[in-house]
């Protein structure tokens, strides 16, 4: 069955750099575009960045443009989450999600991890 | 970008009872390329429904989804009890990807 765990959450001070990564399994994971999403404490799901099957391409949402790096190791089954410069507003817990097509450009998600909670504060 | 409007913000019923929920685009969304998640508390989200009307895998009949353009709507025919959560939908028919700002199921 497929799996997503993300790791490397934490508590990190303004300005301060993370990276989360996500071990997928029970796919082919090099077939499939990958996805992170966020959610605020209490709020609402916030789409983050895509990555198509390949790495050919990055997408990022407004907001962590140029902050934020997402990138996948198709021979370690695994996607990160590169994230510089924190900001408050950053804290939330981070989903990693598997694209629902194959071979996709960004579709619906329809796998995801649990989650790993990010806390930006000094 | 293409925002999305659930209505209403909370939905009070009870078990048995069926549920409308309703999603507006303030674009049209290409190709109804419109998904439904169910999120309970503590847990990630899981896909309901996507292109508005097909139920993934192991999703029980009682779900379904209809809509096209800028309104979409997911009902749920005698609700479960496993069924009180929040509900989101999402389009992914122009970047970027964006969610409604969910609906909150309640026992009534």
């Amino acid at each position: 069955q497929v799996q997503l765990v993300e790791s490397g959450g934490g508590v990190v001070q303004p300005g301060g750099s993370l990276r989360l990564s996500c071990a997928a399994s029970g796919f082919r994971f090099s077939d499939y575009g990958m996805h992170w999403v966020r959610q605020a404490p209490g709020k609402g799901l916030e789409w983050v960045a895509f990555i198509p099957y390949d790495g050919s391409n990055k997408y990022h949402t407004d907001s962590v443009k140029g902050r934020f790096t997402i990138s996948r190791d198709n021979s370690k089954n695994t996607l990160y989450l590169q994230m510089n410069n924190l900001r408050p507003d950053d804290t939330a817990v981070y989903f990693c999600a598997k694209d629902g097509y194959y071979y996709g450009s960004g579709s619906y998600l329809d796998y995801w991890g649990q989650g790993t909670l990010v806390t930006v504060s000094s | 970008e293409i925002v999305l409007t659930q209505s209403p913000g909370t939905l009070s019923l009870s078990p048995g009872e069926g549920a409308t929920l309703t999603c507006r685009a303030s674009q049209i969304v290409s190709s109804n390329y419109l998904a439904w998640y169910q999120q309970k508390p503590g847990q990630a989200p899981r896909l309901l429904i996507y292109g508005a009307s097909s139920r993934a895998t192991g999703i029980p009949g009682r779900f379904s989804g209809s809509g096209s353009g800028t309104d979409f709507t997911l009902t749920i025919s005698r609700l479960e009890p496993e069924d009180f959560a929040v509900y989101y939908c999402q389009q992914y028919g122009k970047s970027p990807i964006t969610f409604g700002q969910g609906t909150r199921l309640e026992i009534k």
